[in-house]
């Protein structure tokens, strides 16, 4: 496909469960966001992939979220033991080598009850 | 540490009204500045960028000018319609962020006709 995508487009958990929701970024492009959108709240940055890199892990909010990318492309972000204030669209997006740019996927919606 | 500010909506507005959303911003370096839509049900898309000071960006009948001196960053449309009712958000990225952007908290836009 020519743009990122993410799955599932939706998610329901339940309190205590673990989550895993995918990111396939544009092909070719070496750089990979992970973001996560509150309810009627601007975006907040959670982690960073460039190349073969060390993660920028800084926005990550607790260790129960990891994020890993495999073979520099497909990207698997997790939360475990999931919360009730983790429900948010988690976007991913993807930048190629001016990075100065990011194409955005639509988004995974996650509800955790 | 980067910021950026952008009006409280929502905003209202009739079919052919003129449309400004400020932006202002505090950044480390030399950011470049965004503004993406986020249309209902669907993902963030890049609206226009500018990368240096007095740099214009425009698509779609939308423009916002790079204002270095007073660090803004403010969207225009002379005359929206009602398919441009969405979610308007501003952002920067700085290089030396590696590329990852801050957001502001968005503006939902309403045209009614």
């Amino acid at each position: 496909g020519a743009g990122v995508s993410q799955s599932p487009s939706n998610k329901v958990t339940e309190k205590g469960k673990d989550v895993e929701l995918r990111c396939d970024p544009i092909s070719g492009h070496t750089a990979l966001y992970w973001y996560r959108q509150s309810l009627g709240q601007g975006l907040e940055f959670l982690i960073y992939f460039q190349g073969n890199s060390a993660p920028d892990k800084s926005g990550l909010p607790s260790d129960r979220f990891s994020a890993e990318r495999t073979g520099g492309s497909v990207s698997t972000l997790t939360i475990q033991r999931t919360q009730q204030e983790d429900s948010a669209v988690y976007l991913c997006a993807s930048s190629g080598e001016t990075r100065d740019t990011q194409y955005f996927g639509p988004g995974t919606r996650l509800t955790v009850l | 540490g980067n910021s950026v500010t952008q009006m409280e909506g929502p905003v209202t507005l009739s079919e052919e009204a003129f449309l400004t959303i400020n932006c202002t911003y505090t950044a480390t370096g030399y950011p470049s500045l965004f503004w993406y839509v986020q249309y209902p049900g669907e993902g963030l898309q890049l609206l226009l960028k500018a990368t240096k000071a007095d740099d214009k960006g425009s698509n779609k009948g939308f423009e916002a000018t790079y204002r270095k001196e007073t660090t803004s960053f403010h969207l225009e449309k002379g005359s929206v319609q009602v398919s441009d009712s969405a979610v308007y958000f501003c952002a920067l990225t700085v290089n030396t962020n590696a590329g990852k952007s801050t957001f502001g908290d968005g503006t939902t836009l309403t045209v009614k006709p």
